[in-house]
Parts: structure tokens; sequence; C-alpha cells
């Protein structure tokens, strides 16, 4: 009865591949994100989704690409990798309350591009 | 936008004594103030949280406290214990809308508690 999933776990490319990572929970939240967490342990917000709806887009190039088939989902796409992203993905979701509500990750998926 | 800024990077505590790690955030329309731990290849998790109509929050071993006017909050670790070792991360977000319900989050502390 995991919370929040996220597959693959592990992800090895080479540079100028495309792949994609996919995240599900299910906790009944509205808001989902994408963060990421670089050699460093920073972890910083990429993306967030509220009911399928595109919130936050936080200056990520435009070879990542979010999509949100439906609230449980939101997933991935990263065109053309490059060495720099090389990081942790986290996925998280959290139920929008208008005063902060504690957001729930996802495993993390480890991409190593080559 | 916001900033947080999070000291020590690094901590080590021998077990049984208390830890501190203190986090200033720049944005003063920022109201929810989480604090998550990561143990090492895990993800992070939520261990307290304090919202900016309270100054405290205590959770049997572990505290926070947040000062408004200064902009700046604190988590409180007493009675170390091992399994206490992990990277600390502080992070404020404004979450009354939903372009700034974002988490940002601070560069992290690893605590190291010696036996």
């Amino acid at each position: 009865d995991t919370a929040v999933s996220q597959t693959p776990k592990y992800l090895v490319t080479q540079m100028g591949n495309d792949k994609s990572i996919k995240c599900e929970q299910n906790l009944g939240h509205d808001t989902m994100y994408w963060y990421k967490q670089d050699s460093k342990k920073f972890l910083k917000i990429m993306f967030s989704y509220n009911n399928k709806e595109l919130i936050i887009n936080e200056t990520v190039p435009n070879r990542f690409s979010p999509k949100s088939p439906d609230k449980a989902h939101l997933n991935l796409h990263i065109n053309s990798l490059e060495l720099g992203d090389s990081a942790v993905y986290f996925c998280a979701s959290s139920h929008f309350s208008g005063s902060g509500n504690e957001q729930f990750f996802g495993p993390g998926t480890r991409l190593t591009v080559l | 936008g916001e900033n947080v800024e999070q000291h020590p990077s690094t901590l080590s505590v021998q077990e049984g004594d208390s830890a501190v790690i203190k986090c200033t955030y720049s944005d003063s329309a920022s109201n929810y103030f989480p604090w998550y731990k990561q143990e090492l290849g895990k993800r992070p998790q939520l261990i307290i949280d304090i919202r900016s109509n309270v100054g405290e929050k205590k959770d049997q071993r572990i505290a926070v406290t947040l000062n408004k006017t200064a902009k700046h909050f604190s988590l409180h670790i007493t009675e170390t214990q091992p399994e206490d070792s992990a990277v600390y991360f502080c992070a404020a977000s404004i979450g009354r809308d939903f372009g700034n319900e974002k988490l940002t989050f601070g560069t992290g502390t690893r605590l190291t508690i010696i036996p």
C-alpha cells in the first residue's frame, strides 16, 4: 500500500537519449510535484500540478516535459539528456489547503547520464 | 522569490546530547515551515512542521520554534539517539495559493550522533 511510488528506481542512459519517469499516488491528493536533488543534496522544485493543471514551472529547460493524465499520476519526460541532468528525481504529493500541508515524497529515481 | 538559509551544514553530537539546527527565510509572506529528515538513500520524510500563527511546537524529543519578526526558525532534538543520524532539511512556503505552495528547501544539515 505504497503512498507515492515512482518507476524506475534507477535509470542509466547515454547523453542525447530521451527517458521518462512515472509517478503515482494513492493518497487522494490533488497536487503533485517534481523535485530534483543534485549530488550536493540540494532539493529544488521543478514543477507542480493541481488537478492535472500545471501550476509551477521553475525555469526548468523545456527538454523537461511533465504530464499529468489524471490527479493520481504525474510523469516526467526528458529529451536530449545531458550530463548535468544526473540527479535523484523525487515525486511528491499533497492536499492543497491554503495554509500549507505535508508533502509526501516518493522513493526517488536516480538518473545517471553517461 | 523565497530564499532559505540553513546552518550548520554538518553537526556531530554525542548520544544523549541535544542538537539544534537553524534556518532563516527571506519572504515575510511565508507561513508554513516543515522539517524533513532524509536517511541515506531514502526519501525525505516530514518530522515536524509549524505554521506562522504558532511560535513553538513540540512532538516528543523534537521541537520547532519560529520567530516571525526575525524570520528564523529552529529545530531542536533532545536526548539524541543513533537513529537520529540523517540529513535534515528545513523548508518554507507561502501556502495560501497554488502558485506559492511550493517548498523552498534549505541546503541541509548532516547530523551525526556519536555513540
